[in-house]
């Protein structure tokens, strides 16, 4: 079965600094992968996704996430945090059957 | 394109009690999930509909919940003689076929409290 691994359930910059989001994943067979973004008390949306093909995808809010098969990882990066990007994010890879398998999370605060 | 909609997007209860919630998934997306979230913790499926028929169900779904979907459009999440372990966020997702089936888009949740 395929699933996912964050890293560090909680991440603080600066605001202005880049930011690192750590996941990996485990799969049997080529994997779909997700990054979505949840703001309190509120519902998950899509960051960005990689299906197939190029190998950087580019997101919402200028977030990228890169998928590196010899790493296993789709890290998730900004280049400049803003304070409006503290939130929950979760990595998520399709297990077929129509079902995400989602990761615990990492929660990002922002300093100013 | 409204986006998911659910309601109430918070339910008090006390423990024994039978609640229900109700989603109603972007119009013209065939597909709709039900995930469950507790505190600190990612979402986890429990269920999927295509159109109005129940393809896949987790074994989380213990017999105490039921899900419709009648007519394939809005659905419910039903759960009888709730326990305090039911506390967490049920959220509820759609996506439509094709090359586009992996993108499920969410729904604000609601929030179950069970005292």
């Amino acid at each position: 079965a395929q699933s996912v691994t964050q890293l560090g359930s909680h991440v603080s910059v600066s605001e202005g600094a880049l930011v690192l989001l750590r996941c990996n994943y485990s799969s049997s067979v080529p994997p779909y992968l997700f990054w979505y973004v949840q703001y309190p008390n509120q519902g998950l949306q899509l960051l960005l996704k990689y299906t197939t093909g190029a190998t950087l995808v580019k997101g919402i809010n200028g977030f990228e996430a890169e998928f590196k098969k010899s790493e296993t990882s789709f890290h998730l990066t900004k280049p400049s945090a803003h304070m409006s990007d503290a939130a929950e994010y979760f990595c998520a890879i399709y297990q077929g059957a129509q079902k995400l398998v989602f990761g615990q999370g990492t929660r990002l605060t922002i300093n100013p | 394109d409204t986006g998911v909609s659910q309601n109430p997007r918070h339910k008090i209860t006390k423990r024994g009690q039978n609640v229900t919630f109700r989603c109603d998934p972007i119009s013209e997306h065939n597909r709709l999930y039900w995930y469950r979230q507790t505190l600190g913790q990612g979402p986890e499926f429990l269920t999927y509909f295509q159109n109005e028929a129940q393809l896949e169900k987790s074994r989380l779904l213990s017999d105490r919940f039921s899900a419709e979907r009648p007519k394939g459009s809005f659905s419910t999440l039903e759960i009888q003689r709730t326990e305090q372990g039911d506390s967490a966020m049920y959220l509820c997702a759609s996506s439509s076929g094709g090359q586009f089936t992996y993108e499920q888009y969410f729904g604000p949740g609601t929030r179950l409290t069970v005292t």
